[in-house]
């Protein structure tokens, strides 16, 4: 199965200021059709996840232009421009062109 | 509005069953993929299953093949886990997910599954 690394794993941030959340895949993301799966979810507690960013850097209707998805291959990254308070929760990656989808392990963002 | 309501979750002892529901509405159910993701307590997400829109082709995680069971009901606009030979590292919150160019865009609420004597 594909390795998904996450980091850091605990993120306090400190509101008004940037964030970063990286990800690293153990095999490349590109898939046969050329496209590359990589994409990123939100969970905040006692809450269903909900998809921010799918093939890597393709924001979802509804999710504010401070979140951003860039990278590559086998290495990419989140980043929050300016923290809100609504931001906190953990941020999962998953891969999705190999067959079973993996989640990374998770990063937990709290307000400092 | 996508809706997707899970339904099922229990309390199960280990070696029992369990049949998972998922209710959906506000797209054409149809004509997506459609899968299963779980949660243990305090953990991370792990996938558990996918189907296809006609139910032809189905997809597990090593860790439940044998013995979870994914299906739907086109006409019910309703996706289904069976679950059998129950063990206490299945206990999670199921959560089912709309699949749209290999990605999960709409989740539901999820249903929790405990299994234990």
């Amino acid at each position: 199965d594909v390795v998904m690394t996450q980091s850091p794993l605990s993120l306090p941030v400190t509101l008004g200021q940037p964030a970063s959340i990286s990800c690293r895949s153990s095999q490349s993301l590109v898939h046969s059709d050329g496209n590359t799966y990589l994409n990123w979810f939100h969970q905040r507690p006692g809450q269903s996840p909900r998809r921010l960013i799918y093939k890597v850097s393709n924001r979802d209707s509804g999710v504010p232009d401070r979140f951003s998805g860039s990278g590559s291959g086998t290495d990419f990254t989140l980043k929050i421009s300016r923290v809100e308070a609504e931001d906190v929760g953990v941020y999962y990656c998953m891969q999705s062109p190999h067959w079973p989808w993996t989640f990374g392990q998770g990063t937990k963002v709290e307000i400092k | 509005e996508v809706r997707l309501v899970e339904s099922g979750g229990d309390l199960v002892q280990p070696g029992g069953s369990l049949r998972l529901s998922c209710a959906a509405s506000g797209f054409t159910f149809s004509g997506d993929w459609m899968g299963w993701v779980r949660q243990a307590p305090e953990k991370g997400l792990d996938w558990v299953a996918k189907i296809n829109q006609d139910g032809s082709q189905t997809y597990y995680v090593d860790s439940v093949k044998g013995r979870f069971t994914i299906s739907r009901d086109n006409a019910k606009n309703s996706l289904y886990l069976q679950m059998d030979s129950l063990r206490a590292d299945d206990t999670a919150v199921y959560y089912c997910a709309r699949l749209v160019w290999f990605s999960a865009d709409h989740w539901g609420q999820g249903t929790l599954v405990t299994v234990s004597s």
